[in-house]
Formats: C-alpha cells, sequence, structure tokens
C-alpha cells in the first residue's frame, strides 16, 4: 500500500540530546514538509523540500535540521537548539503544488524528560 | 498571501444534529481550499478539496463544503452529527502565488474541535 509513514510513534529527549524523526513515503511525490502542532496553534510549519537535494525554512526552523537525500526520505533532527520541542510532530507530502492535496503520517509525539 | 481563519476554536452539537463549521480565507488569486479532519493522536485526513470545478463539493463520511467567493467562504456542513464525527478540523487554503520558493505551501487555520453529545 502506498502511503507516507513516521517513526517513531512516541519519542522522548533529554535536556541537550539531538533526536531525528524519520518520515518515508512510497507515493513518489516531489513535495515533503514537517509540521508542529500545538494545542490551539494549528500546524506550522518547520521545513520543506520539493525536490531531492535542496530544502527551505519554513516559518519556525530555529532548532530544527532536515535532510533530504532521496526523494522518499525526509528526516528532521530537534537539536538541543530547540528551547521548546516538546509537541506533537506531523510529516506531509504532496504531488507538486497548488491543487493538489497533501499527504500526512500519524505523526511522533516528542516529549522531553 | 494567503490566510484562512476558523471562526469558532469549539462547535459542540447533539447526535443527529446538523453541523456547520466556519472557514473563511483571504486570496489574491484563485485558491485551493482544503477540509481535513484529525482524530486525537492521529495525522489528517483530507475531507474534501475545491479546485476551482463545482462550487459545492462533497467529500467522505457526509461531509461537503460550499465555496462562497463573493463571501470568501468555505463552510464545512453536514446534515447528522454522529459520534464518530468527534474530532478537529482543519480548513487549509493552498499558496498559489510564489513568495521566495514557497509556491503550493499549505496554509492552515487554527483548528475547530467538534464535540458530539449523545
Amino acid at each position: 500500500d502506498g502511503g507516507i509513514t513516521q517513526s517513531p510513534k512516541y519519542l522522548f529527549r533529554k535536556e541537550g540530546q539531538n533526536v531525528t524523526l524519520s518520515c518515508e513515503q512510497n507515493l513518489n511525490h516531489d513535495a515533503m514538509y514537517w509540521y508542529r502542532q500545538d494545542p490551539g496553534q494549528g500546524l506550522r510549519l518547520i521545513y520543506y523540500s520539493q525536490i531531492v537535494n535542496d530544502f527551505q525554512k519554513g516559518d519556525i526552523a530555529e532548532g530544527y535540521s532536515v535532510s533530504r537525500e532521496k526523494k522518499e526520505s525526509f528526516p528532521l533532527t530537534v537539536t538541543s537548539a530547540q528551547k521548546n520541542p516538546t509537541a506533537f510532530y506531523l510529516c506531509a507530502s504532496r504531488y507538486g503544488g497548488g491543487i493538489t492535496e497533501a499527504f500526512f503520517g500519524q505523526g511522533t509525539r516528542l516529549t522531553v524528560v | 498571501a494567503q490566510s484562512v481563519t476558523q471562526l469558532d476554536s469549539h462547535v459542540s452539537v447533539s447526535e443527529g444534529t446538523p453541523v456547520l463549521l466556519r472557514c473563511n480565507y483571504s486570496s489574491s488569486y484563485s485558491p485551493s481550499l482544503f477540509w481535513y479532519v484529525q482524530h486525537p493522536n492521529k495525522g489528517l485526513q483530507l475531507l474534501l478539496k475545491y479546485t476551482s470545478a463545482a462550487t459545492l463539493v462533497k467529500g467522505i463520511n457526509g461531509f461537503e463544503a460550499e465555496f462562497k467567493k463573493s463571501e470568501t467562504s468555505f463552510h464545512l456542513t453536514k446534515p447528522s452529527a454522529h459520534m464518530s464525527d468527534a474530532a478537529e478540523y482543519f480548513c487549509v487554503v493552498s499558496e498559489v502565488r510564489n513568495y521566495g520558493g514557497s509556491q503550493g505551501n499549505l496554509i492552515f487555520g487554527k483548528g475547530t474541535k467538534l464535540s458530539v453529545k449523545p
């Protein structure tokens, strides 16, 4: 089945640690996105990539980094510079832009302990 | 730039009564508009989308939305609520103009949480 897979579902981070969230899609989509979701704030764009080996900062990129070495994969690293990383993270992919809809993974809940 | 406003952060209805979730958008160009649903701790699922064809759009699970350009609205409706409809709903507009390479990015409303009482 085609789809977009995020792992792990739950992740715990200690203060000062970097952690990496995985996002893989087999939909042959060019564009991939990372969003952060906090209660009452909707989804905020962290990073996006419209093509392999290229990515752009979104609205809240500070403290995060990404790579796009393969079309299928768009991992997100939450670095120690992100002071408030506890949130629900959603990855999405899309065929092009404009009128096409995005497909979402099931999310990763990151908690700082 | 485009923007989207969901007018209610929380809507509560009784099972079997109609649902209305309101969404207004701002766009200088013909927008593409979407409604997504999110159940707790899950990803987002597409309910329906408007892409400049018919103004009344039918989606999954009995939901529909009407695009009204004169009112810049795209409200989501369902004739009869079911307990399983309890979730958070997001209205989304797609950027159609290129702002620094962001063409096609999705702009999300802040969400409306729908509660359904038995």
